[in-house]
């Protein structure tokens, strides 16, 4: 069983647009993650939700929602997507959010590759 | 802001060098981790490091937490083509669950 699964695996979209990555984890982590990776690797974090609720929301443009259902998954859906969003998405999940001492062992999905045509 | 920085940005060994990567923060961190993204893949956890001075190993890894908890390195012994990848390290600060990552050195290793 994937620990964290993501879909669609690849995207490719027509500027403007607007798309949904969903993301699952099972298991039974408190706390979820969106990061994105450019092309050059950098990995920076977009959002993280612990039990459903945002706890961090770095600056990212507002075309950009994250949705959390339920502590188990964690969606993000982009608004009239631009050239600059093409990127890979990862989704992660960690036990817990206060961190110490090996909580927060992330555990990523497979990634997202968002090419935005 | 905090700033995470790696070097070098990329390393090509020969099978059964050594090889080693350095992490450097610009605050004083609580705990670091360190993750390997094989070539298409997705990031995976190795270790996290917490006690200033602190020195782990994985077989052929060793990993250590500088006294100033600033700095973190990563080695490898005899590297082999399953090492090849790109290793991260991600500081936190205030044992926070917002880890940094750094920009990550990119291993090759020619058989």
């Amino acid at each position: 069983d994937t620990a964290v699964s993501q879909t669609p695996k690849y995207l490719v979209t027509q500027m403007g647009n607007d798309k949904s990555i969903k993301c699952e984890q099972n298991l039974g982590h408190d706390t979820m993650y969106w990061y994105k990776q450019d092309s050059k690797k950098f990995l920076k974090i977009m959002f993280s939700y612990n039990n459903k609720e945002l706890i961090i929301n770095e600056t990212v443009p507002n075309r950009f929602s994250p949705k959390s259902p339920d502590k188990a998954h964690l969606n993000l859906h982009i608004n009239s997507l631009e050239l600059g969003d093409s990127a890979v998405y990862f989704c992660a999940s960690s036990q817990d959010w206060t961190g110490g001492l090996g909580n927060t062992e992330a555990f990523f999905g497979q990634g997202t590759r968002l090419t935005v045509v | 802001g905090q700033q995470v920085m790696q070097i070098p940005q990329y390393q090509h060994v020969q099978e059964g060098e050594d090889f080693t990567t350095y992490c450097n923060s610009s605050t004083t961190l609580s705990n670091i981790q360190w993750y390997k993204q094989r070539p298409g893949g997705h990031p995976v956890f190795l270790i996290q490091l917490v006690k200033s001075g602190e020195v782990k190993k994985q077989k052929r890894l060793t990993f250590q937490f500088g006294e100033a908890k600033k700095n973190s390195s990563l080695h490898i012994t005899a590297t082999q083509t399953t090492d090849v990848g790109t290793y991260f390290c991600a500081g936190g600060v205030n044992y926070g669950q917002n880890f940094v990552f750094g920009p990550g050195t990119r291993l090759s290793v020619l058989p």
